[in-house]
């Protein structure tokens, strides 16, 4: 049971516009913790999305975008490509537990 | 360009003992925390264990407290985890990453090394 709540799995097709949510508590994204997003490609390490709720790295397309609210966070993937498909993870720092934590991970299928 | 390389992975009894290490290059190594991150076969991230700049705070999930040690040696620009007591559900890819400041918390992580595969099994 992860302590960011992500959906296991989301899907789109090419062209469309997916938003992926994650789900925290008072103690982690509600305490003010900025919420990260890293995308995992088959077979590779974990990559940086966003960062700072909001913020891309370069590098990383503008289809990309992130937001905060309370205690969830969004992101969202405009104008799919079938490159898009893979793992994505929020993550965040939770005061209780004094470490960063994990959402469980979605699965984005291009169809 | 920024490089994190993990080594010291393998096939490891269960109670057994292993030391992973991670090099760096293309960064200040000692401007900025450094941490593990896990992943299961098939499963999610978890984050194990952080390490700030100069050694002087670390941290760990509830999971290897007490079991696993995290080090650092800026002078050889290099991260080290010891696991002791290795257990079954201890198997996992171990990723080297970089945090976004000198302090350990409120980090994101970038970026990731390829990952060093540690199996505890009899």
């Amino acid at each position: 049971q992860s302590v960011l709540t992500q959906p296991p799995s989301v899907s789109g097709a090419p062209g469309q516009r997916v938003t992926i949510s994650c789900t925290g508590s008072s103690s982690n994204i509600g305490a003010g913790s900025d919420l990260h997003w890293y995308q995992q490609l088959p077979g590779t390490a974990p990559k940086l999305l966003i960062y700072g709720n909001s913020n891309r790295p370069s590098g990383v397309p503008d289809r990309f975008s992130g937001s905060k609210s309370g205690t969830s966070a969004s992101l969202a993937i405009t104008g799919l490509q079938a490159e898009d498909e893979a793992d994505y993870y929020c993550q965040s720092y939770d005061s209780s537990l004094s470490g960063m934590v994990f959402g469980g991970g979605t699965k984005l299928t291009v169809l | 360009e920024v490089q994190l390389v993990e080594s010291g992975g393998g096939l490891v009894q269960p109670g057994r003992s292993l030391r992973l290490s991670c090099a760096a290059s293309g960064f200040n190594f000692d401007d900025y925390a450094m941490h593990w991150v896990r992943q299961a076969p098939g499963k999610g991230l978890e984050w194990v264990s952080g390490i700030s700049w100069n050694s002087g705070t670390t941290g760990y999930a509830d999971s290897v407290k007490g079991r696993f040690t995290i080090s650092r040696d800026n002078a050889k620009n290099s991260l080290y985890m010891q696991m002791n007591i290795l257990r079954p559900e201890d198997t996992a890819m171990y990723y080297c990453a970089k945090g976004s400041t000198y302090q350990l918390t409120h980090t994101w992580f970038d970026p990731w090394g390829q990952g060093t595969l540690v199996t505890v099994s009899s």
